[in-house]
């Protein structure tokens, strides 16, 4: 049972390099996001996917890019990586975005930036 | 969404049931309270969500007072694997609005 699965789990970039982190789920979910934690911190979103072919901005936007590429994957990309955005990344899924249906966490990538 | 109120840390001895508190006391008719756990460093983990009625299934049991104001998580008999951060959250029931995770509540399942 993969579930949701991110890629790579580990990374460490200098500043000014760019980087795509990816995601992909088994699940046949509509919806995928894209959440940071920092250290002793809640989850932020960065930028969800309610279906195929749409994106939105989430919390924390800025300095990230994102494509869903088809229903199973969801990358997230940063183009000039900076030392604030070292962190934990983690994707989620669910079947629908509506409150009544709970959402995959993949088991994060920590990344950083020197 | 309405925010949501928890105690920064717990301890509970193994064995015995623990209770998470969440106060969430500008929560709206059509919001659901979920409750998420994060051990560490994996991804969050559902536990159990619920509108109005008490509801169980075979991780926790949920326990939503009458005006839906607080609300209690409860294992009934934990084990030192249930160590985890745990987020109480109230989300709208339609729309596209992201979970909200706050700092939650640090249980430590103590042998």
């Amino acid at each position: 049972n993969a579930g949701v699965t991110q890629t790579p789990k580990f990374q460490v970039l200098k500043t000014g390099q760019s980087m795509t982190l990816q995601c992909a789920q088994d699940m046949n979910h509509n919806s995928m996001y894209w959440y940071r934690q920092d250290p002793g911190m809640g989850l932020r979103l960065i930028y969800y996917s309610a279906s195929e072919g749409t994106t939105d901005k989430g919390e924390v936007p800025n300095g990230y890019n994102v494509s869903r590429l088809n229903k199973r994957e969801f990358s997230l990309r940063l183009e000039s990586a900076a030392p604030s955005q070292t962190s934990v990344y983690f994707c989620a899924s669910t079947q629908q975005s509506g409150a009544n249906q709970p959402q995959h966490f993949g088991d994060g990538t920590r990344l950083s930036i020197l | 969404d309405a925010k949501t109120t928890q105690p920064p840390s717990m301890d509970c001895a193994e064995g015995r049931a623990a209770n998470l508190p969440c106060n969430h006391s500008t929560i709206s008719g059509n919001e659901y309270v979920y409750w998420y756990r994060q051990i560490h460093s994996q991804g969050p983990q559902y536990i159990i969500h619920g509108l109005k009625n008490n509801e169980t299934n075979e991780m926790a049991s949920l326990i939503i007072t009458e005006d839906r104001k607080s609300s209690t998580l409860i294992l009934p008999h934990a084990t030192l694997r249930d160590t985890a951060v745990y987020y109480c959250i109230v989300r709208v029931l339609s729309g596209n609005t992201p979970l909200v995770f706050g700092k939650g509540t640090r249980l430590s399942v103590i042998a």
